[in-house]
């Protein structure tokens, strides 16, 4: 079957930096989605990993292992308003797989 | 600017009436999709579109129905609401994978479903 496995909760402090990880294990890959979502908002796109290696874009960054069948999206300075869930999926077969989400709680 | 929307944003319905949930995107995708979103799950796949007059079925399409009959609409119907459709529901659409890019999904603002 498909799988992929993310932290349910995470918690860390404004101005310092979190590693959110996902692990996966697909019959396929096309590709790796990063997602935020803000409670009772809509997913938003954050990054797309197809090849090994780190993606950076500003204060997030996203790594990928294919090897491994392993992601992990890099927050660095946080701010408050990054407070949301981080969703990891797995593209195959022009489909996506998505992880539960992980919660990150950000303390003053 | 392009958009999708999604609508009714909350709709309240007893168990047995018919549901449709409207989605309308101007970004011009041939894909489409409806996901439900409930708590310890990640999004689920209901129903999905790569085209006009094109439509599939998802890993929890049981008791769902989608049509499209142009692009920029998938309306997603309820045959016999039950409670266990409780749910919070996102449609979103994507550009081609094959055409380059990520073709990542744009998501409306989701239409959350309470059946009593």
């Amino acid at each position: 079957g498909q799988n992929i496995d993310q932290p349910t909760e995470m918690t860390a402090t404004e101005g310092a930096i979190v590693q959110i990880n996902c692990t996966y294990q697909t019959s396929g890959f096309n590709g790796l989605f990063w997602y935020q979502q803000h409670a009772g908002e809509a997913p938003t796109f954050l990054s797309y990993n197809v090849l090994d290696g780190l993606e950076e874009k500003g204060r997030f960054s996203s790594f990928l292992s294919r090897s491994k069948g392993y992601s992990y999206l890099l927050l660095k300075e946080l701010q408050m308003k990054d407070s949301a869930s981080y969703l990891c999926a797995v593209r195959f077969n022009y489909q996506l797989i998505w992880g539960a989400g992980t919660k990150l709680i950000i303390k003053p | 600017d392009a958009e999708i929307t999604q609508s009714p944003r909350h709709k309240i319905t007893e168990t047995g009436r018919q549901v449709t949930l409207a989605c309308h995107q101007t970004w011009n995708h041939n894909n489409m999709f409806w996901y439900r979103q409930d708590l310890g799950h990640g999004l689920r796949l209901i129903h999905y579109s790569y085209g006009v007059h094109d439509t599939n079925k998802g890993e929890v399409s049981d008791g769902y129905s989608v049509s499209r009959s142009n692009t920029e609409d998938l309306p997603l119907t309820l045959e016999s609401a039950a409670s266990s459709q409780t749910s919070v529901y996102f449609c979103a659409s994507s550009p081609l994978f094959r055409q380059g890019g990520a073709g990542e999904l744009f998501f409306g603002e989701g239409s959350r479903l309470t059946v009593l």
